[in-house]
């Protein structure tokens, strides 16, 4: 049973252009999404969230948009870096509810 | 800038063995959490600790690990005996309130051989 769902395994963009990386979760429950940025052999890096009351948040390039009623949200990176390669992940949780991560997403922004 | 430590960050063991991972939060955070990541799929919660106590175990191998944040900061993670399906990522994670932002150690990379 699998909560959090990124469908999309990859994505390439170029430079300059905007990302968009997708998740869909089940649980009504949650109230408190994340997204979180990988590079290989570390650990997930914080990138930013937003709570249940907001339907978006942004930070510099990052911007989340949450869909309460399509149980959705997006990350969109603009513009996108070649830093920004790595493997994302969207998680949720909140209160009671226990943090869970989708299977992510490997971004790569071609020059 | 405040982060999680962890160590090792590269382990190999022999399958059969006893294995232990160690976990240091960020100062001030009460919820510390210990997830595996297997390659290409998402980090899954094994244990959830609110100060010493647990408060999410259920994913966890109970005949196998064991967990324990004796004084409510830092946390051991260990495996006995270890067996080859434990090869993963293992990261240790802490946040001020439960199930908001957590900020992740580097991991320890486990190889059973």
């Amino acid at each position: 049973d699998q909560q959090v769902k990124q469908n999309s395994p990859s994505l390439s963009v170029q430079e300059g252009r905007i990302s968009i990386l997708n998740c869909d979760y089940t649980n009504s429950m949650f109230d408190y999404f994340l997204w979180y940025k990988k590079y290989p052999a570390e650990g997930p890096t914080f990138l930013i969230s937003i709570s249940s009351i907001k339907d978006k948040n942004e930070d510099g390039r990052f911007t989340v948009f949450l869909n309460k009623s399509a149980k959705h949200l997006s990350l969109h990176i603009v513009p996108s870096q070649p830093g920004d390669s790595a493997v994302y992940f969207c998680a949720a949780g909140g209160g009671a509810q226990k943090l869970v991560f989708g299977q992510g997403t490997r971004l790569t922004i071609n020059p | 800038e405040a982060e999680v430590a962890q160590s090792p960050r590269y382990k190999i063991t022999e399958k059969s063995q006893a294995v232990a991972f160690w976990c240091d939060p960020i100062s001030g955070h009460a919820t510390l959490y210990w997830y595996r990541q297997i390659l290409g799929q998402g980090p899954e919660l094994l244990v959830q600790f609110q100060d010493e106590s647990v408060v999410d175990d259920s994913q966890l191998p109970k005949d196998r690990f064991s967990a324990e944040r004796l004084k409510g900061v830092d946390s051991t993670l260990k495996i006995q005996p270890a067996e080859l399906g434990d090869s993963a990522m293992y990261l240790c994670a802490s946040s001020f309130a439960p199930n908001t932002e957590a900020f992740f150690g580097q991991g320890t990379r486990l190889t059973v051989v």
